[in-house]
């Protein structure tokens, strides 16, 4: 099956610096990237939704200016988590969605912990 | 209002039992997803369900458009089946998923 791969897996980092997280469809192209955060024992909470060429659409709430996406190409999407606080650190998860179909497949995510 | 609801939030069994993890929803669909999150986190997608019934191994997922209901069966049920199990819809004309709170399903031995 289709294969998402998130980069890193987990990162430490200290408040105030900016951290990158990138997001690859690894065998397809992706129509669309959605970018997800988790908190402890919640669910999801989608925090953007990532069209390659385009400007991201951000759900309400959430900071354009501190959570910057970028979908470059149809296999690659990156989160920066700029200005990084304790508050940030969380749980974040990316998926793909198939042109052409209604799949979706989730990357493995990515553990953010700001010290 | 678009909405799912999964029951029940909680669930534990003895090794062997045959799971049933309900979700139901508002209005019309184009998909609804089961995933699986274990305790680290990643989550890997079990279904992806428009109609009718699938069959992965020991897992069965239901699904009924006129009830708006869809149910995720697991026979012969195991310890490494502890996972959270998570229903995801895709309403008619969104292309965002929706997410029940997820079933926390845990396995004794």
């Amino acid at each position: 099956g289709a294969v998402v791969s998130q980069h890193p897996s987990w990162v430490i980092c200290k408040s105030g610096t900016s951290v990158k997280i990138e997001c690859r469809s690894l065998d397809f192209q992706a129509t669309t990237m959605f970018w997800y955060r988790q908190f402890p024992k919640q669910s999801l909470m989608l925090m953007a939704t990532s069209n390659e060429g385009s400007k991201a659409t951000y759900e309400q709430g959430v900071e354009k200016d501190k959570f910057l996406i970028n979908h470059a190409s149809l296999t690659l999407s990156t989160l920066t988590v700029t200005s990084a606080h304790p508050e940030d650190s969380s749980f974040y998860i990316c998926s793909a969605h198939l042109r052409g179909n209604n799949e979706q497949y989730f990357g493995p995510g990515t553990r953010l912990t700001v010290t | 209002k678009n909405e799912v609801e999964q029951s029940p939030q909680n669930l534990t069994a003895q090794e062997g039992e045959f799971i049933t993890i309900n979700c139901s929803y508002s209005v019309g669909i184009s998909a609804l997803h089961w995933l699986q999150q274990h305790p680290g986190g990643g989550i890997v997608s079990l279904f992806m369900l428009s109609s009718g019934k699938k069959k992965h191994g020991r897992l069965i997922a239901t699904i009924n458009i006129q009830e708006k209901h869809s149910s995720l069966h697991i026979t012969a049920s195991h310890p490494r089946d502890s996972a959270v199990y998570i229903c995801a819809v895709r309403f008619l004309g969104n292309e965002k998923l929706t997410f029940g709170t997820g079933t926390r399903l845990t396995i004794i031995p």
